[in-house]
């Protein structure tokens, strides 16, 4: 039963647009949300957290929603670049859970 | 240069053989993770290690095993009960692994991955 959703396996955005990747997640004791970036043959790089308290933040381009009502959240490029092109996962952690619980990830290609 | 070194990038595995996988991390965490990614998969958690001198079992243990003698250490052995053990594996640390510490200190850093293969 996964409690992280990515629904959408893959995502194309054309280059200076807005790219929005999203996450669903069932697990109400979750306090804390990630997400990471992945490129073929490397590992994750985490890219932005938000805690459950707040329902924004920001970093540069980055921006994460966190809508707790509906147990979901949304990871915001904006201009999008070629160099965004990576795999996004989507991850939370709370209650009783220490480990991160991750999403099976969407592909995001960014067209020039 | 503070980090998570895994070695070797690519590793081929014969019929029958067991093969260990290395991690090593500078950067002081307690707590350190092996993870499994097959093509158009997430990653899914092999074992995990809160402390020195304890781990546990996570979504897919069966034909894997670990220890950590050490703080910085984490090597995870794929035994040749692990039937199909063609993947990429990611390892990771984390300040502590520990529910309810706040959850910056649960972000987890990773490795470049190792791939391996069977011949």
């Amino acid at each position: 039963d996964q409690q992280v959703k990515q629904n959408s396996p893959s995502l194309s955005v054309q280059e200076g647009r807005i790219s929005i990747l999203n996450c669903d997640y069932t697990n109400s004791m979750f306090d804390y949300f990630l997400w990471y970036k992945k490129y073929p043959a490397e590992g994750p790089t985490f890219l932005i957290s938000i805690s459950s308290i707040k329902d924004k933040n920001e970093d540069g381009r980055f921006t994460v929603f966190l809508n707790k009502s509906a147990k979901h959240l949304s990871l915001h490029i904006v201009p999008s670049q070629p160099g965004d092109s990576a795999v996004y996962f989507c991850a939370a952690i709370g209650g009783s859970q220490g480990n991160l619980i991750f999403g099976k990830g969407t592909k995001l290609s960014v067209k020039p | 240069d503070g980090g998570i070194t895994q070695s070797p990038k690519y590793l081929f595995r014969k019929e029958g053989q067991n093969v260990t996988l290395s991690c090593e991390q500078n950067l002081n965490h307690d707590a350190m993770y092996w993870y499994r990614q097959d093509p158009g998969q997430g990653l899914r958690l092999i074992y995990y290690s809160q402390i020195v001198n304890d781990f546990q079992k996570g979504d897919i243990a069966e034909g894997y095993s670990v220890s950590r003698e050490k703080k910085e250490s984490f090597p995870l052995t794929v035994t040749s009960a692990q039937k199909n053990p063609t993947a990429f594996y990611l390892c990771a640390s984390s300040p502590s692994g520990l529910a309810g510490v706040g959850g910056a200190k649960n972000i987890q850093y990773f490795g470049a991955g190792t791939r391996l293969s069977v011949l």
